[in-house]
């Protein structure tokens, strides 16, 4: 299994430009999330999924939109990227059972200049 | 949302004990994590403890745990130069879905 993957891994942006970070998973995992790490204010959650056509917001999803068409993937989209979303944004995805451990993709570093 | 608190750094010599500490918030979370991230990747489950237990030992790592005061925290014995990472606590979050409530992590520096 190649677990959780995502791309790209490094990205620049201009402020205005919009992209679509990608994440997949190969686990079967009903539960995905999106988080961006920022220094001092740990992760923080954008958007997640219960599962394939369902999403809802997380803590700070204003500038981002997702979609769950199905249950492997779930990208994120930047719809006009400002220098406040220079980030590293993590996805994650989990069983949403029992201990539900949460795997972590290894993250796509961006900048918005 | 409401936040689940931890100090941000701690510095150990190798050989020492490091004890990372964590309040959390919500009194339903079933299980509490303790997740590791290497410089430059994505974080790891570490450890866990189920809500109904006090003490999880598992190697190296003991987690405490004090409901009455929502209060976790990892010891980690013997730390080794490889040890240094940030460290996160974290708790489900019950307003969304399965996704957590991660603290602002701990960064642990262990100087040989």
């Amino acid at each position: 299994n190649a677990g959780v993957t995502q791309t790209p891994k490094f990205q620049v942006l201009k402020t205005g430009q919009s992209m679509t970070l990608q994440c997949a998973q190969d686990m079967n995992h009903e539960y995905m999330s999106w988080y961006r790490q920022d220094p001092g204010m740990g992760l923080r959650l954008i958007h997640y999924s219960v599962g394939a056509g369902i999403t809802d917001q997380g803590e700070v999803p204003n500038g981002y939109n997702v979609s769950r068409s199905t249950t492997e993937d779930f990208p994120l989209r930047l719809l006009s990227a400002a220098p406040s979303q220079t980030s590293v944004y993590f996805c994650a995805s989990s069983q949403g059972q029992g201990i539900d451990e949460q795997y972590f993709g290894p993250g796509t570093r961006l900048t918005v200049t | 949302g409401e936040d689940v608190e931890q100090s941000l750094f701690l510095s150990v010599r190798e050989g020492d004990s490091s004890v990372i500490n964590c309040t959390y918030t919500d009194s339903s979370s079933t299980y509490l994590y303790w997740y590791k991230q290497e410089p430059g990747a994505g974080l790891q489950l570490l450890t866990y403890i189920f809500s109904n237990m006090d003490m999880k030992q598992d190697q190296r790592l003991t987690v405490l745990l004090n409901k009455k005061d929502k209060h976790l925290s990892l010891r980690i014995a013997d730390t080794q130069t490889g040890d240094s990472a940030i460290y996160f606590c974290a708790e489900r979050n019950s307003n969304s879905g399965y996704a957590l409530n991660f603290g602002k992590g701990t960064s642990l520096l262990v100087t040989p």
